[in-house]
Formats: structure tokens, sequence, C-alpha cells
């Protein structure tokens, strides 16, 4: 079966520097959600779309804005990166109607620099 | 204090062992509830989801307290390969999940 599909699954960057990432969601799947996962952390919620609107916000720094567009994909945008930016960044998508059942994407591991 | 909280661990128990996790949540308004597996640097998986009925799937059993606002699950005969981080999440809406910070398991043989 198709799962979330992640881009890249790793990144470096310096200080400063902006990162963007991809998130395919699950087929059928209208509702994306982004999470921050730092080392020894549980995942954070950053921000959620669904129908290309943003459905819930959480922690999500100011530096960081997403979307999602028509296709139903999402796109993470993360600008005058911190050391403390290092993190894995999990997208997950679920179907509206089936009570928000959250699937994960394996994934993309940022490291700044 | 952590909106959903659990018991880190490390919990160790040799191989066929029956073992349980408990997680509270704090937040009433709470609507859905699952239990998800992490192996080290990979995605959390969905175990299950909780139902205030309680439910099992094979040696895996969850329950749900509404009154007390606890969930747990409860392994059985435990393999090697359970061997993970089980994470409790707390739906509030449709859209926003809260992690506990997980609990670790380690089944050794």
């Amino acid at each position: 079966a198709a799962g979330v599909i992640q881009s890249p699954r790793h990144l470096i960057k310096e200080k400063r520097e902006t990162a963007t990432l991809k998130c395919y969601p699950i087929p059928r799947h209208d509702t994306v959600y982004w999470y921050q996962q730092g080392p020894g952390q549980d995942p954070q919620f950053l921000i959620s779309f669904y129908e290309k609107m943003q459905s819930d916000k959480g922690s999500i720094p100011d530096r960081f804005s997403a979307q999602q567009f028509s296709d139903y994909h999402s796109e993470l945008n993360m600008s005058s990166l911190e050391l403390g930016d290092s993190a894995l960044y999990f997208c997950a998508s679920s179907p509206s109607g089936q009570g928000g059942t959250q699937y994960f994407g394996p994934g993309t591991r940022l490291t700044v620099l | 204090r952590k909106e959903v909280e659990q018991d880190p661990g490390p919990f160790n128990v040799p191989e066929g062992a029956t073992v349980a996790f408990n997680c509270t949540y704090s937040n009433s308004a709470s609507q859905s509830f699952f239990w998800y597996r992490q192996d080290c640097r990979k995605e959390p998986k969905l175990l299950m989801s909780v139902y205030s009925s309680g439910n099992e799937d094979g040696r895996f059993t969850a329950q749900l307290n509404r009154a007390s606002q606890y969930i747990s699950l409860l392994i059985r005969d435990s393999k090697l390969s359970d061997s993970a981080t089980y994470l409790c999440v707390v739906g509030r809406g449709t859209y926003k999940y809260i992690f506990g910070t997980g609990t670790r398991l380690k089944v050794l043989a």
C-alpha cells in the first residue's frame, strides 16, 4: 500500500540558510500534519492542513511557514535556520471522516551546522 | 506538567513476559486515543486505536479509562521484535495529536 512520502530524507544546512521539506500524503488523504522530533524527545506538533487550508497550529516558529497545494502535497519552509532546528521532521496524513488516524512518513532528518 | 504523561522506562523484560504501560492525559476534552510504536530513528507506526470498550489485537490489549483519564497497553508473550518505544497519543479535535514522551521497552533473550 502507498505510504506517505517525504523528501529529502536527509538535509544538511548552515545556520541562517533556508530549507524546504516536502510531503506527499497517502492517496485520497486530504489532511496533512507536520511534526518536529528532537533527539530523545517526543514528536511536537507544528501545523496541519485540511483541504489546502490551515486547520490547526502548534509550536511552529514564526521563521517557518507551510502550505498545502491543490494536489494535497505540503511543503514546510524554514528560514534563518538555527542549530536548534536540527531534528527529525515528520509529515503525517489522514483521511477526513475516519477519526483523524494519522499515518506517518519516514521523516526528513535536518542537520543545521 | 505535560498534557500526556508516560513512564519513560526503560522496561527490560525477558522474552515471553507480559508487560503493561500506562499513560495519563490531563485534558478531559481529548477525543481519540492511540498507541504508536517507534523504532530508533524511524517514523511512528500506528499500533492500535483505543476505544472505551477496550480492544485487543493479537498479543496487544488496549484499555481506556475516561473517568481516571488514562489509557493502558498490555503486551503478552513479549517477542524480541517488540523492543521499541511505545508512544501514547491523544487526539484533541480532528487535527491535533498530543504525544507522550514514550516508554522504552527492551525484550531480552
